[in-house]
């Protein structure tokens, strides 16, 4: 089945510095992958997705870029700001499993006033 | 706004009780999640429901079951709690299938002593 691994665990940051996570994927024929912000107390949220027909998408100060080839993709959060503090997931999706999504181990996000 | 409604935030039972974890969701979403969140372990799913008294096994159906006897209700059942089910467990539900747009409830943190 569908493996994701996900770097770093975690990560702190400066206010204002960009934060960079990123996960690797097992299955080729995974074509949906979307992340996910999980703030204390709360469920994960749903902040952007990508599937595999595009290479990058954009929102605001977060981006996600997806590279088939060598089966990883990318959370890009530029400026940072004390709100960005939260666990992202990244996940994938693939055919080969049921259509199920594979979460990763997940990444604390500490961004420092 | 979607909500997903989990019966309780924290949870002790002791060693063999059998416990109900419940959730509820407002929106006539058809697809129903319950997934386990571990440290470094991400999410992993239970099992999943796309319809009322339909289920299907997740990655990690072992020593849980589930009942979905209206469209709004979801519910995991332990039938006999051990410590190794000491967890965080999420509710979700989607509108669109079984990977896209998942909406969390807050959690229920279950303690089996």
């Amino acid at each position: 089945g569908e493996n994701v691994e996900q770097h770093p665990s975690t990560l702190s940051v400066q206010e204002g510095d960009s934060a960079v996570i990123k996960c690797t994927y097992s299955d080729s024929a995974s074509n949906y992958f979307p992340w996910y912000k999980q703030e204390l107390g709360k469920g994960p949220q749903l902040i952007i997705d990508i599937r595999s027909n595009v290479g990058e998408k954009k929102d605001q100060r977060i981006a996600v870029t997806l590279n088939k080839t060598a089966k990883h993709f990318s959370l890009h959060i530029t400026e940072t700001q004390p709100e960005d503090s939260a666990v992202y997931f990244c996940a994938a999706a693939s055919n080969n499993a049921g259509n199920m999504l594979t979460f990763g181990g997940g990444t604390r996000l500490m961004v420092k006033p | 706004d979607v909500k997903v409604t989990q019966s309780s935030r924290y949870l002790v039972k002791r060693t063999g009780e059998k416990v109900f974890l419940e959730c509820v969701q407002d929106m006539d979403h058809e697809n129903m999640f319950w997934y386990r969140q571990d440290p470094g372990l991400g999410l992993r799913l239970i099992y999943f429901s796309y319809d009322v008294k339909m289920k299907e096994k997740g990655d990690i159906p072992e020593g849980y079951s589930v009942s979905r006897e209206k469209k709004e209700r979801f519910s995991l059942i332990l039938e006999s709690a051990s410590t190794n089910q000491t967890s965080m467990y999420l509710c979700a539900s989607s509108l669109l299938g079984r990977v896209e747009k998942l909406f969390f409830g807050s959690g229920t943190q279950l303690s089996v002593l």
